[in-house]
């Protein structure tokens, strides 16, 4: 079991439809990330959060949105996905972002787009 | 291009050899790097990491080796066993970087 929970673990989505994930971290850490991760390919990051703050948008396109309610909440808004979307999606935390500190991943959420 | 990189996309060994992991990259501002394992539908885990101020780290049965010269980075699993048949990745963070740059990944395969 991982300190980071990722919800839902599979979610398939038309691409006319808006969805979100979620993630969760109880661990203090004052920064999260969002990644993604394509078959047998290292996972990319896409966004960074630091103390709530967005820090670092990869330029990923708008269809996905990302929210940070508080410290421990991170979430990753979709809408009018395509087909080649459709990946493992890897939320993680660190201590603070930019130190040297391991990330912890969660199990990530399987997405498929359809 | 990437700034980490590995070697070899397979490794295969006998179970009880060590096993030993390569890692390339390119970027002399890197000043921390980690070693992940990724098993089948879960996330990566972390399992040991260095800082550029260090050349040698040991954990429980593994041991990371760092050498700045070339830009190298080797993870070496003690007594391997089935286990720790997953894909490693190498990831590597820099001055004024947020996020880790991870490389390609080793798929290891223990045979019996």
């Amino acid at each position: 079991d991982t300190e980071v929970t990722q919800t839902p673990k599979h979610l398939v989505m038309g691409m006319t439809n808006k969805k979100s994930l979620k993630c969760e971290q109880h661990m203090g850490h004052r920064a999260m990330y969002w990644y993604k991760q394509k078959a047998k390919k290292p996972p990319e990051l896409m966004f960074v959060y630091s103390y709530e703050k967005l820090s670092i948008n990869e330029s990923v396109p708008s269809r996905f949105s990302p929210e940070c309610p508080n410290s421990s909440l991170l979430n990753l808004h979709l809408h009018a996905l395509q087909p080649e979307d459709s990946a493992l999606y890897l939320c993680a935390s660190s201590q603070e972002s930019g130190a040297n500190s391991p990330l912890h991943f969660g199990n990530g959420t399987r997405l498929t787009v359809t | 291009g990437e700034s980490v990189g590995l070697h070899l996309p397979t490794l295969s060994v006998q179970e009880g050899d060590n096993s030993i992991i390569n890692c390339a990259y390119s970027n002399s501002a890197s000043d921390y790097f980690i070693w992940y394992k990724q098993e089948s539908g879960k996330g990566p885990q972390f399992i040991i990491d260095i800082r550029s101020n260090m050349d040698k780290r040991q954990g429980q049965r593994v041991t990371v080796l760092l050498n700045k010269t070339v830009k190298h980075l080797s993870l070496q699993i003690a007594a391997t066993q089935p286990g720790d048949s997953a894909v490693y990745f190498c990831a590597e963070n820099h001055i004024g970087a947020d996020g880790l740059t991870f490389g390609k990944g080793t798929h290891l395969i223990i045979q019996p």
